[in-house]
C-alpha cells in the first residue's frame, strides 16, 4: 500500500531563516505530488504541484519555492522565512483517475 | 475558474443526531467531488468521492453524500454522529487533472453529549 511521509513534523523558526520540508512517498511510481498550506486553521490553499522529476508548477508568487529531485520525493524551501510563512503545511500525492489526492500528517511552521 | 462554498462555519450537532453538512460548488463541466476530515493537528482523511454513475456515494465511517447536478450540490450526512465525529469537514472540487484540488474553507462540527 502506499505510504506518505513528511518530517520535519513540528518547527519553529526565526525570521530571516532557511526553510526545507521534506516529503516521500512509498508504494506507488509517478504520482503527482503537492504541497499546501493551511494558514490559522481555515482552508486550504495549493502552493505547487509536481507532475514529474524536475516539473514544479506555482500557484501562488511568494517566498518559497519547490524541488523534486526525485520521483517520489517533494521539497519544500525558503531562503529567508517571513512571519507570515507561518502554517500548517501538507504535502500530498495522486495518481490514477480523478487524481484523488491523498495528504500527509502535516509540518507546523512557526515562524517567530 | 471552480470554487467551493460551505456555507457552514460551524455546526453543533447532539451525540446520535443525523448530520448534514452543506457544499456547493462552481464548476463548468462535470466535476470530482471529494469530502475530507482533519482532526486538530492533523493531516486530511479522504472520506468519500464521486466521479460518476450512482449520484449517493457511501465512505467510511458510517458517511454518504449525494450529488445533485442541478443544484450543484455535494452534502455530506450521516444517520448517527459519535463523539469521535468531531472535526473540521471539507469539501472539494477538481476537473480530474494533475492541478490539484479546490476546497471549501471547512465546516466545524461540535458534537454536544
Amino acid at each position: 500500500s502506499q505510504t506518505i511521509h513528511q518530517w520535519p513534523a513540528t518547527l519553529v523558526q526565526p525570521v530571516g531563516s532557511p526553510l526545507s520540508l521534506e516529503c516521500t512517498v512509498e508504494g506507488t511510481s509517478n504520482p503527482n505530488l503537492y504541497w499546501y498550506r493551511q494558514a490559522a486553521g481555515r482552508g486550504l490553499q495549493l502552493l505547487f504541484y509536481s507532475v514529474g522529476i524536475g516539473q514544479i508548477s506555482s500557484e501562488v508568487p511568494q517566498n518559497l519555492s519547490a524541488s523534486r529531485p526525485q520521483d517520489r520525493q517533494f521539497i519544500l524551501s525558503s531562503k529567508k522565512l517571513l512571519l507570515s510563512d507561518s502554517g500548517f503545511y501538507l504535502c500530498a500525492w495522486s495518481v490514477g483517475e480523478g487524481n484523488t489526492i491523498y495528504f500527509g500528517e502535516g509540518s507546523w511552521l512557526t515562524v517567530v | 475558474a471552480q470554487s467551493v462554498t460551505q456555507p457552514d462555519i460551524h455546526i453543533t450537532v447532539s451525540e446520535g443526531a443525523s448530520l448534514e453538512l452543506r457544499c456547493n460548488y462552481s464548476y463548468g463541466a462535470t466535476p470530482y467531488l471529494f469530502w475530507y476530515v482533519q482532526s486538530p493537528g492533523q493531516g486530511l482523511q479522504l472520506l468519500l468521492k464521486y466521479f460518476s454513475g450512482d449520484t449517493l456515494v457511501q465512505g467510511i465511517k458510517g458517511f454518504e453524500a449525494e450529488f445533485k447536478r442541478s443544484q450543484s450540490s455535494f452534502n455530506l450526512r450521516k444517520p448517527s454522529v459519535h463523539w469521535s465525529d468531531a472535526a473540521e469537514y471539507f469539501c472539494a472540487v477538481s476537473g480530474g487533472g494533475a492541478d490539484g484540488l479546490t476546497f471549501g474553507k471547512g465546516t466545524h462540527l461540535i458534537i454536544q453529549p
